[in-house]
C-alpha cells in the first residue's frame, strides 16, 4: 500500500508569516502529486496537480514544488492570511486510478 | 454549473439498516470515486468507476456496493450498517484518472448507532 506522509501535522502562524509544508511519497512508479485545500465544513478543493520532476506551480501567494526522484513535494504560503486557515492535503498514486491521500497539515493563521 | 452533488448531508442509521448515498455530477466526467474520512486518517478510497457500467474496488470496499448505470450518477450502497462505517463520505469525479484534479461533493456525515 502506497504511504503518503505529510508534515507537520499542524501549524499555527501569525498573519504575514510565510510557511511551508512537506509531502513525502514513494518515488518509484510515480504518476502524479495533488495538493488540495480543505476548509472546515466544506469539501476539498484542488490547488495543484503536478506530474513532472522539477515542476513548480503557483496560485497567488501559494506555490508548490515537486521532486519525484527523492519523493517529496513542498507547499509554500507567502504572507499567510487568516483566510488561509485550512487543512492542506496532498495525494499521490503509483497505480493508474488509485490516488492515496496523506492525513493533511492543519494550518491556523492568527490575525 | 452544480459540479458534484451529494445527498444526504447528514444521516443517522441503526445497526443493520441499509441506505444509499447519492452522487451526481454534471461535468461529463468518466471517472468517479467514493472516499471515506475518519478522524486522524487520510481519505480512503472505497470504490471507483472509470465509466458507465464499470466499477472497481478501492482500499476499503468491505460493507459497501456501488453501481454506475449512467455517466452522471454513482450511488454508494451500505448494506447492514455497522458502527465501523461511521464516517464522513465524499464523492468525487475527475476528467482523467490521475493527472487531472478531483472535484469533490459536499460530503455526508454518517453515524451508525
Amino acid at each position: 500500500i502506497l504511504n503518503v506522509e505529510q508534515s507537520p501535522q499542524s501549524l499555527h502562524v501569525q498573519e504575514g508569516d510565510s510557511t511551508n509544508f512537506t509531502c513525502s511519497f514513494p518515488s518509484s512508479n510515480f504518476y502524479a502529486l495533488h495538493w488540495y485545500r480543505w476548509e472546515t465544513a466544506k469539501s476539498p478543493e484542488a490547488l495543484f496537480v503536478m506530474t513532472l520532476n522539477g515542476d513548480e506551480k503557483k496560485k497567488g501567494r501559494i506555490s508548490a514544488t515537486l521532486n519525484t526522484k527523492e519523493g517529496y513535494s513542498y507547499l509554500y504560503i507567502k504572507g499567510s492570511q487568516p483566510e488561509d486557515s485550512a487543512t492542506y492535503l496532498c495525494a499521490s498514486n503509483t497505480g493508474f486510478q488509485k490516488l492515496v491521500f496523506g492525513t493533511g497539515t492543519r494550518l491556523l493563521v492568527s490575525p | 454549473n452544480a459540479g458534484v452533488t451529494q445527498t444526504p448531508k447528514f444521516r443517522i442509521l441503526k445497526i443493520g439498516q441499509s441506505m444509499t448515498l447519492q452522487c451526481a455530477q454534471d461535468m461529463n466526467h468518466n471517472y468517479m470515486y467514493w472516499y471515506r474520512q475518519d478522524p486522524g486518517m487520510g481519505l480512503k478510497l472505497i470504490y471507483y468507476s472509470v465509466g458507465a457500467g464499470i466499477t472497481d474496488k478501492g482500499e476499503v470496499p468491505n460493507g459497501y456496493n456501488v453501481s454506475r448505470s449512467t455517466t452522471e450518477d454513482f450511488p454508494l450502497r451500505l448494506e447492514l450498517a455497522a458502527p465501523s462505517q461511521t464516517s464522513v463520505y465524499f464523492c468525487a469525479s475527475s476528467y482523467a484518472p490521475y493527472n487531472e484534479k478531483l472535484f469533490f461533493g459536499s460530503g455526508t456525515q454518517l453515524s451508525v448507532l
